[in-house]
């Protein structure tokens, strides 16, 4: 089955930049999106189409997608960005929807 | 406002069955995929499945764990999805989110609801 890779954790201090990568082989053909879940929450949605930032998502995020391989980027990531981030996409063969694993961000 | 509600969750032995429900308010449901996403205690997210909008075929996904033993089903006219859950087993218990899986505005951009959950715990 179609799997979506993500490191397990991402550690920046507070103003620094965070970059989250998600790589699968059929990113070269399919968007990604990108979810933030803050404990205890339901999943918000940071990016989609690979760069699209939704309406009240904050400038900081942005996104980018090259080959297999996207990028979530938190530039100047704030104490409130700490949360489990999740790529998302779309399996070429049977278009399922796919999670990644996730990526613990830790701005300390 | 825009908004999401599930409901059904709650205690099951192994091999019996759930029906969850998802009250749809604040946006035009009938031109929205929806969808369902779960989270077992302490895990990632998975999808569950899909039901694609009527104007697009009302046609269904499902991913493989559930396949077979899950159903997801609209009714548009009352604005409610559902997922009927069969056969379940201890690997099912986890957080079920009802979500947009496909819903963009007359501008193009996306429009990504979620609900708060329901929980379902399969255990004997």
């Amino acid at each position: 089955s179609y799997e979506l890779k993500q490191p397990p954790s991402v550690s920046v201090s507070p103003g620094q930049t965070a970059r989250i990568t998600c790589s699968g082989d059929a990113l070269p053909k399919k968007y990604v999106s990108w979810y933030q879940q803050k404990s205890g929450q339901a999943p918000v949605l940071v990016m989609y189409e690979d760069t699209r930032r939704p309406s009240g998502i904050p400038e900081r995020f942005s996104g980018s997608s090259s080959g297999t391989m996207a990028t979530l980027t938190v530039s100047g990531a704030q104490v409130e960005d700490e949360a489990d981030y999740y790529c998302y996409s779309t399996d070429s063969t049977n278009n399922h929807r796919v999670f990644g694993g996730g990526t613990k961000l830790t701005v300390l | 406002e825009e908004e999401l509600v599930e409901s059904g969750g709650g205690l099951v032995k192994p091999g019996g069955s759930l029906r969850l429900s998802c009250a749809a308010s604040g946006f035009t449901f009938t031109n929205a995929w929806m969808g369902w996403v779960r989270q077992a205690p302490g895990k990632g997210l998975e999808w569950v499945g899909r039901i694609k909008s009527k104007v697009d075929g009302g046609t269904t996904d499902h991913a493989a764990p559930v396949k077979d033993r899950f159903t997801i089903s609209r009714d548009d006219s009352e604005n409610k999805l559902y997922l009927q859950m069969n056969i379940l087993k201890t690997e099912d218990t986890a957080i079920y989110y009802c979500t947009t899986d496909y819903y963009y505005d007359s501008d193009g951009r996306q429009l990504d609801y979620w609900g708060r959950g329901t929980l379902v715990t399969v255990s004997s």
